[in-house]
């Protein structure tokens, strides 16, 4: 069966520190790969995809970047955080029919998440 | 743009009442809809799907309807327990991208 693994689960940062998340699946082969932030009392917004090794798709312009180095594994970093980047992060996967197909209600499983909070 | 609208919370009910929560949705074609669940200090899971018009999906006994008509995805269940506590997101989905509501608070008390 799938899993999806985030760490830390947990974090606190200065203003000005860098960041840097991680998501690992395993169980799976070429999945689809996502970054969500869930901001205190919201919904979740869509920060970044990625259908591939090296292929990063940004959702919206942030002070946030991604990389996919390996099949299974997304990061989430930036060089510097501010305090808006504290946050609810979600990395979720699914598996669709092939590199940028996206396959009609398949279901996106999300992570445990990292509680980020910016001082 | 797609959008998901979901009726305000918190929603307090008391154990084996029923439980309904309102969703709307704004798209055009016709995407797919779901309902994750969040409970307390954890990630979302999924809870149920429907992928096209008039489909019910269900789950630990809540259920939704894909309604077209109505453009809506109304979750309900008939007798909720302390453990269906939990925050309710609504979704659709068009190719990569879920659209979620803002998310609906439900605490159930013995």
């Amino acid at each position: 069966s799938q899993t999806i693994h985030q760490w830390p689960a947990t974090l606190v940062q200065p203003v000005g520190s860098p960041l840097s998340l991680e998501c690992t699946v395993e169980g799976t082969s070429n999945p689809n790969l996502y970054w969500y932030r869930q901001a205190a009392g919201r919904g979740l917004q869509l920060l970044f995809y990625s259908v591939g090794i090296g292929q990063i798709s940004s959702e919206v312009p942030q002070n946030l970047s991604a990389s996919r180095p390996q099949d299974r594994q997304f990061i989430l970093s930036s060089k510097k955080l501010l305090l808006s980047d504290s946050g609810f992060y979600l990395c979720a996967w699914s598996l669709e029919g092939g590199q940028g197909y996206f396959t009609l209600g398949e279901t996106q499983y999300f992570g445990p998440g990292t509680r980020l909070l910016v001082l | 743009g797609d959008s998901v609208t979901q009726m305000e919370g918190p929603v307090t009910l008391s154990e084996e009442a029923f439980l309904t929560i309102n969703c709307t949705y704004t798209a055009t074609g016709y995407p797919s809809l779901f309902w994750y669940v969040q409970y307390p200090g954890e990630g979302l899971q999924l809870l149920l799907k429907a992928t096209k018009a008039d489909d019910k999906g269900s789950n630990k006994g809540f259920e939704a309807t894909y309604r077209k008509e109505t453009t809506s995805f109304h979750l309900e269940k008939g007798s909720v327990q302390v453990s269906d506590s939990a925050v309710y997101f609504c979704a659709l989905r068009r190719d990569y991208k879920l659209s979620f509501g803002a998310g609906t608070t439900v605490t159930v008390r013995a």
